[in-house]
């Protein structure tokens, strides 16, 4: 069975900075695996930030960036502000199926 | 700009089915459904191209058929047996760029 693994939770401070990842239990993630992220605060729907490791939407602030990171998807937010606490979920791709990761729930404090 | 709108009943008896249908724009896209059942995190259903082409979450394949209508420009899920563990916050998605709301559904005698 195929688990993407996300960190529970993170907390980081007004102004700073956080990375967030995303691992594969079959191994190194790659661009192969077309790496997404997003965005869902309470009761709303989530909310597209990245696609294809490193792209931005036309909405995505330039804060969020996508990279890859030690054979993980890594999600950095830079000049955290109060309006990022959110939960955060990667989503990869295994050729015909996509598998989200558990979700990480950031607190701005 | 681009909006997709759910619809379908709320409520489902048990070992009935669910059927929901999701309103999209034309185009070379992709349409995903995505459920996340009350306080937990996001489950990739299954997608379909414009095409007709799809691929679903292995361990839904037996229960669920997703199509799409282009006359009416409708993308519909359907998912039969259910139990309680499927009520969740049912999403359409598009390239998992843009996403509708979300639909309710209960499954409940």
């Amino acid at each position: 069975q195929t688990v993407v693994t996300q960190e529970p939770s993170l907390t980081v401070s007004p102004g700073g900075t956080v990375t967030l990842t995303c691992a594969s239990n079959t191994g190194a993630v790659t661009s192969g695996f077309s790496p997404n992220w997003f965005q869902q605060k309470p009761g709303q729907a989530p909310r597209a930030l990245i696609y294809g490791t490193s792209s931005r939407y036309s909405w995505t602030p330039a804060r969020f960036s996508g990279s890859l990171l030690g054979g993980r998807a890594a999600l950095t937010l830079s000049g955290v502000q109060p309006e990022d606490e959110a939960e955060y979920y990667c989503l990869l791709s295994y050729g015909t199926a996509w598998v989200f990761g558990g979700g990480t729930k950031l607190t701005v404090l | 700009q681009v909006q997709l709108q759910e619809s379908g009943p709320g409520l489902v008896k048990p070992s009935g089915t669910l059927s929901l249908t999701c309103a999209v724009s034309g185009g070379s896209n992709w349409w995903s459904w995505v459920r996340q059942p009350p306080g937990k995190g996001l489950e990739w259903v299954g997608e379909i191209s414009h095409s007709g082409g799809t691929n679903y979450n292995p361990s839904l394949k037996s229960r669920v058929t997703i199509s799409i209508d282009k006359s009416k420009n409708q993308v519909s899920l359907r998912l039969n047996s259910m139990t309680a563990a499927d009520t969740a916050i049912y999403y359409c998605a598009m390239n998992f760029g843009y996403w509708a709301q979300g639909a309710l559904v209960t499954v409940s005698s």
